[in-house]
């Protein structure tokens, strides 16, 4: 079956910028998209279609693709990004699939 | 307000029937997909399956298939999730989510979860 495949965790320090990849060999056919899920809360959705944030998302959220990785960038990280993030896209080859990636624990230092 | 109000916890003993209920409020129950998602505690989002209330077409992840039912009442703009025969394994929290009405495969409105905990 697909896979997207995240690193476990990443480290960043306040203000700087968090890069979260995600990889996946059905990526360059199909968009990701990006959820933030905070320890006893619901996902949200943050970045979708590889680049567009939704409203009320701030810009220092963003996204790109580059062949079978996309990424999440955090620029300027705030002591409140610290969550998990996951991307998902989906898998269309054989049956109707929609894949998340195995998650990506942001901790602000 | 636009939200997804799912029913509250459940604890279940093995081969116990169960369902669970997402309420739709705010917008228009049968325009949209909704998918339900699994969560292990400790682990990540699994994807088990999606309905489209307005003709109740269902789909299902390969891996769900056969596990769970999805089912949909317009009258009342609720989902369900149901299991006939509960086991330990579906100990977790379990969201329903609304698809983008564009067509894209992405979710842009998640209920607060429901847990259900089942004991051997």
């Amino acid at each position: 079956s697909y896979e997207l495949t995240q690193p476990p965790s990443v480290s960043v320090s306040p203000g700087q910028t968090a890069r979260i990849t995600c990889s996946g060999d059905a990526l360059p056919k199909q968009y990701a998209h990006w959820y933030q899920q905070k320890p006893g809360q619901a996902p949200i959705l943050v970045i979708y279609k590889d680049t567009e944030r939704p409203s009320g998302i701030p810009e220092r959220f963003s996204g790109s693709r580059l062949g079978t990785t996309v990424t999440l960038t955090v620029s300027g990280v705030q002591a409140e990004d610290e969550a998990d993030y996951y991307c998902q896209s989906t898998d269309f080859s054989g049956t109707y699939d929609v894949v998340f990636g195995g998650g990506t624990k942001l901790s602000v230092l | 307000e636009v939200q997804l109000v799912q029913s509250g916890a459940e604890g279940k003993k093995s081969g116990d029937s169960l369902k669970i209920s997402c309420k739709v409020s705010g917008y228009s129950f049968t325009n949209y997909w909704i998918a339900w998602v699994r969560q292990i505690p400790g682990k990540g989002l699994e994807w088990m399956g999606i309905i489209y209330p307005g003709d109740s077409d269902t789909r299902y992840s390969p891996s769900f298939q056969g596990q769970v039912t999805i089912s949909a009442d317009k009258s009342i703009s609720t989902a369900y999730l149901q299991w006939s025969s509960l086991k330990a394994s579906d100990t977790a929290m379990y969201y329903c989510a609304r698809r983008d009405y564009g067509g894209n495969w992405y979710f842009d409105l998640w209920g607060r979860g429901t847990l259900v905990i089942v004991s051997s």
